[in-house]
């Protein structure tokens, strides 16, 4: 059964650093790419950005290029979001989703992770 | 970027109605269009791909049509459970999604 397990929430001040996680499993995790969505409180689904495990080949949408990292560790089989200053309008839902190519459906999701940025 | 137009973006039906949602791409973009699901608190489910195809394990109540810039989503028969938000994406390009569709019982 494919599965994509995501880290736990967070909260965080506006400022600081966070890495979120995204665990793959019962499927090859090197021969499809991680997408990363996110969904502000209220909000429609953006689609953020997508990584390739197998070669760490990354993409990102131009709404969020220079604002978020995207990696892989191939050999525990995750991928990661990560911001190096978060923001208050950081403040959401993001989800992880495999997909097969760069552009094309996302066919299984993780469970999602909150993150919340107040002071 | 590639723009998708949702309409409309709140639906209110009873059990048993037919339900559909539109979706328009800013450019052609052919089949790479698919469909999802978000139930409230929930991560999105791929119903629809390709614009026609349904996914395993959908209900053959959801269908999917259209190419080039217009397509349609369609419940034929609504259910209480399918009470959830609707998104199109394309993928033509890198992915875009519509607005949202948020269906609720009349």
């Amino acid at each position: 059964e494919v599965q994509l397990v995501q880290s736990g929430a967070e909260v965080k001040k506006p400022g600081e650093s966070l890495k979120i996680s995204c665990k793959g499993s019962g499927y090859s995790f090197t021969s499809y790419w991680i997408g990363w969505v996110r969904q502000m409180p209220g909000k429609g689904l953006e689609w953020m950005g997508i990584i390739y495990p197998g070669d760490s080949d990354t993409r990102y949408s131009p709404s969020f290029q220079g604002q978020v990292t995207i990696s892989a560790d191939k050999s525990i089989s995750t991928a990661y979001l990560q911001w190096s200053s978060l923001k208050a309008s950081d403040t959401a839902m993001y989800y992880c989703a495999r997909q097969i190519s760069i552009a094309a459906r996302l066919d299984y999701w993780g469970q999602g992770t909150l993150v919340t940025v107040s002071s | 970027d590639i723009q998708m137009t949702q309409s409309p973006s709140s639906l209110s039906a009873s059990v048993g109605d037919r339900v559909t949602i539109t979706c328009q791409a800013s450019q052609d973009i052919s089949n790479y269009l698919n469909w999802y699901q978000q139930k409230p608190g929930k991560a999105p489910k791929l119903l629809i791909y390709d614009a026609s195809n349904l996914e395993t394990g959908v209900p053959s109540r959801f269908s999917g049509s259209g190419s080039g810039t217009d397509f349609t989503f369609t419940i034929s028969s609504l259910q209480p459970e399918d009470i959830a938000t609707y998104y199109c994406q394309q993928y033509d390009n890198l992915p875009t999604f519509g607005q949202g569709t948020k269906l609720e019982i009349k």
